[in-house]
């Protein structure tokens, strides 16, 4: 039961550079959540996915696309990628959405330059 | 705006000392109130969870709810050098708010 998985770790990118940031459960989930960190801000909602089918912007959507590909993947993509969006990105899943504790992936580190 | 504010630190206590952390909230309907550790380059776990007014006792943890205030609390007995972390409290809103909002955190360390 290998939980929330997310690919890659690490990734440098240039400004303007497009990428997928993949995330994966295998505990049966129904919602799943991108988040990301930076220092002094917390962890801020990107978008949330609370049942296959169905996808919600959160706090910080802006810039970012999101995909509920099935129960057990959910992906987040950049488009154009800026500085700005240089941070550690979490994935997280909850059997339900609301009130159910949410289990994270280990983070992707992603560097704009 | 929904906020989480938790009490700024950083925190440094004795081992073996108790460890308090304190959180407040916005959101009066909020209803689930959740502590997640962090260790420094690691992903949030979560240490406990409350939904009801009073103490919830888990080995040498403690959170405390009361919704009244909008406060909840986490207190840490007989404090571990391996309890040194970032503790995030985090509250999911009332109604049809079912988004998780995370406080900034508490950076706790504890000197052997």
């Amino acid at each position: 039961n290998a939980g929330v998985t997310q690919t890659p770790k690490f990734q440098v990118l240039k400004t303007g550079q497009s990428m997928t940031l993949q995330c994966a459960q295998d505990m049966n989930h129904n919602s799943m959540y991108w988040y990301r960190q930076d220092p002094g801000m917390g962890l801020r909602l990107i978008y949330y996915s609370a049942s296959e089918g169905t996808t919600d912007k959160g706090e910080v959507p802006n810039g970012y696309n999101v995909s509920r590909l099935n129960k057990r993947e959910f992906s987040l993509r950049l488009e154009s990628a800026a500085p700005s969006q240089t941070s550690v990105y979490f994935c997280a899943s909850a059997f339900v959405q609301n009130s159910d504790t949410q289990y994270f992936g280990p983070g992707t580190r992603l560097t704009v330059l | 705006q929904k906020e989480v504010e938790q009490n700024s630190g950083p925190l440094s206590v004795p081992e073996g000392a108790i460890a308090s952390l304190n959180c407040t909230y916005s959101d009066r309907g909020s209803q689930s109130f959740f502590w997640y550790r962090q260790y420094s380059g690691k992903s949030p776990e979560l240490i406990m969870s409350i939904y009801s007014n009073g103490d919830k006792e888990d080995g040498r943890f403690t959170a405390q709810l009361n919704k009244a205030s909008q406060y909840v609390s986490l207190l840490i007995r007989d404090s571990q050098p391996s309890d040194s972390a970032t503790y995030l409290c985090a509250v999911i809103g009332g109604g049809s708010n079912y988004k998780l909002t995370f406080g900034k955190g508490t950076l706790l360390t504890v000197n052997p």
